[in-house]
């Protein structure tokens, strides 16, 4: 499968854990994507990554959130003390950017329960 | 600020009726929109984009300025088309992120 991938596909973890998320993209996209969606709702953005540099994050994204891209190929999203409202799922996308034609290609995402 | 109104979460048509799916936006710029779909057990998808005017599926969307819609049509539905749909718009100004309505579901009766 060369499309977007995701591991771990879920996780389980107790409140006050740190958990951490992997994304790898499909190999010659330039720009990755973090969203998270909860029940019942669309994805929201979280941030992106140019190469290995993040361009932009959400107001979502608190101080316990912190995103990676070393070498502009897969990416970490790490959660740090963990809250029962961050359950969701996770979803990483990647993109060819640079034109208004940009089409996201998403993984299959993690699904986090905090209990 | 930009907001994407998906005001039906749930729509349920039988095989070969038409089917409108509703999306609304307000953004004061020139935004660009997208239908994404999720069939059961699979990844979010692009259906199709605004800037293309394509037909993808039998589906059409028109970018309608005056009312801010870009709802998504087709004449025919098939039980195929089940599945969960998010509209997205994009800041014309900005390349990057996405805002996604909350979904509707279409469930296409046979």
């Amino acid at each position: 499968d060369t499309g977007v991938s995701q591991d771990p596909r879920h996780k389980i973890t107790k409140r006050g854990q740190n958990v951490t998320f992997r994304c790898d993209p499909i190999s010659e996209h330039n720009r990755l994507y973090w969203y998270r969606q909860t029940l019942g709702q669309g994805p929201e953005f979280l941030t992106y990554f140019q190469n290995e540099a993040q361009l932009e994050k959400s107001r979502l994204l608190s101080d316990r959130f912190s995103a990676e891209r070393p070498k502009g190929s897969f990416s970490t999203l790490e959660i740090q003390r963990t809250e029962q409202g961050d359950s969701a799922m996770y979803l990483c996308a990647s993109s060819l950017g640079a034109s208004t034609n940009e089409k996201l290609f998403f993984g299959s995402g993690t699904q986090l329960s905090v209990l | 600020a930009q907001r994407v109104t998906q005001p039906e979460k749930l729509l349920s048509v039988f095989k070969g009726a038409p089917v409108e799916l509703k999306c609304n936006y307000s953004y004061s710029g020139s935004p660009e929109l997208f239908w994404y779909v999720q069939y059961s057990r699979q990844r979010l998808q692009l259906l199709l984009r605004h800037i293309s005017r394509e037909s993808i599926k039998g589906f059409t969307a028109d970018l309608n300025k005056g009312e801010t819609s870009f709802h998504l049509k087709k004449p025919f539905a098939q039980e195929e088309d089940s599945a969960m749909y998010y509209c997205a718009l994009r800041r014309g100004s900005t390349l990057g992120r996405l805002y996604f309505g909350r979904g509707t579901q279409l469930t296409v009766w046979p």
